[in-house]
Order: C-alpha cells, then structure tokens, then sequence
C-alpha cells in the first residue's frame, strides 16, 4: 500500500443516482488532486486542493463537487452523470510548500466508474 | 496553460534492446519533469523525475534526458525484460502551478 487509499475500486451508478468517491492519504501531505483517465488520454486534472482549499477547477461540469474535509481526505460526490462520464477516477496527494510543491505525486488505485 | 506531447504512442521492442520515448512541452516556466509507469489494472508510480537544473538523469536501467532550449525530455530504457511492459506517462509542472500536466501516455511491449 504506497498511502494514498481510494473507495470504492469499482462503482456501477445510474444516470439519476447519487455517489461518491473516497480519498484518503496516510503520507502527511497537504495537497491532494482529482485526476480522470480516459482511455487513449492524456490523465486530466480536475481539482486541487492544498491546504483544505481548492484551488484549481478545470473547468468540470457541476455533477462533479468535490470535498475536502481535511488534509488526510477528499471525496468527489457524483450526481446526475453521464455515460461519457465513465473512466477512471484517480486521487494523488504531494507536499505543498507554500506554493512551491514538491512535485512527488502518489496516486491511488483509482475508482473504474462506469455509468449506465 | 501547458501542454505535453508525448510519442509514440505504442512502442514494441525486443528483450534486452532500448526503448525511448519523447516528450514535448509549451510552457518555458516548467522545472520539474517526472515519468510514471502504470502496469495494468494498477496506479501510476513515479520512476523517475529531473529537475531544469540539470540535463540527465540515471537509475540503473533507466534514464531521463532534458534540453530547455528545445522544450523537450526524453525516456531511455537500457536491457529491456518483459516486465518494463506498462504505460509510461510524462508530465511537465511548476511549482506556483500546484500541478502536473501530462501526455497522453506510450503503451510499451516489451517482446521475450
């Protein structure tokens, strides 16, 4: 187990339900990201928090919210989604310093959602 | 904001030979250039990273290569085996940025 542990690994969801996503890192970082890998693409970033406050949202519909009750955890609540939503959701946690990070990322196992 | 090309996007090379891979990135701001290898079914691991203030950088078997000037660094893989077999992944960041930009990832086989 490298420290960054995600919840569920699979997740089948309907277009009308409501789910979330589990983050937690056990490496005393302080900043943690929302990745989406899609098959044949580049992983892209949805959110960043460091210190508990996000600061970075590329611009992802609003069915995605995120949650980051404390530096050890991050959730992404799910509702309303499409099919073209299904991927791979991947948490990374690093060390913010300051602004200045540094650099390391650790990712989780990811969560394969996939969206009927 | 930056944007990573990576090639090729499928590699096969026989065991025991080199492989390389080639990245490109925009921003001139970036300083730290890490690599990922994600076996199937797993997460991405860093293997191995380099900073701008230097031009190569060696791990046993692998190396990273980097030119400023040009925008781009490169992957080396010595004495290939089977188990290199994975998706290799680059990524270009800056500090201020908070993040990684990556390419779009090389699938390589590595044939016995």
């Amino acid at each position: 187990e490298t420290g960054v542990t995600q919840t569920p690994r699979h997740l089948v969801m309907g277009m009308t339900n409501k789910k979330s996503l589990k983050c937690e890192q056990h490496l005393g970082h302080n900043a943690m990201y929302w990745y989406k890998q899609s098959a044949k693409k580049p992983l892209e970033l949805m959110f960043v928090y460091s210190l508990e406050e996000r600061v970075e949202n590329n611009s992802v519909p609003s069915r995605f919210s995120p949650e980051c009750p404390n530096s050890s955890h991050l959730f992404l609540h799910l509702h309303t989604l499409q099919p073209e939503d299904s991927a791979l959701y991947l948490c990374a946690s690093s060390q913010d310093y300051n602004g200045n990070f540094n650099y390391g990322y650790t990712f989780g196992s990811g969560t394969r959602l996939t969206v009927v | 904001g930056e944007n990573v090309e990576q090639h090729p996007s499928t590699l096969s090379v026989q065991e025991g030979d080199s492989a390389v891979i080639k990245c490109t990135y925009s921003d001139s701001a970036s300083n730290y250039f890490p690599w990922y290898k994600q076996e199937l079914g797993k997460r991405p691991q860093l293997i191995i990273d380099i900073r701008s203030n230097v031009g190569e950088k060696k791990d046993q078997r692998i190396a990273v290569t980097l030119n400023k000037t040009a925008k781009h660094f490169s992957l080396h893989i010595t004495e290939t085996q089977p188990e290199d077999s994975a998706v290799y992944f680059c990524a270009a960041g800056r500090g201020s940025a908070r993040q990684l930009t990556f390419g779009s990832g090389t699938q390589l086989t590595v044939l016995p």
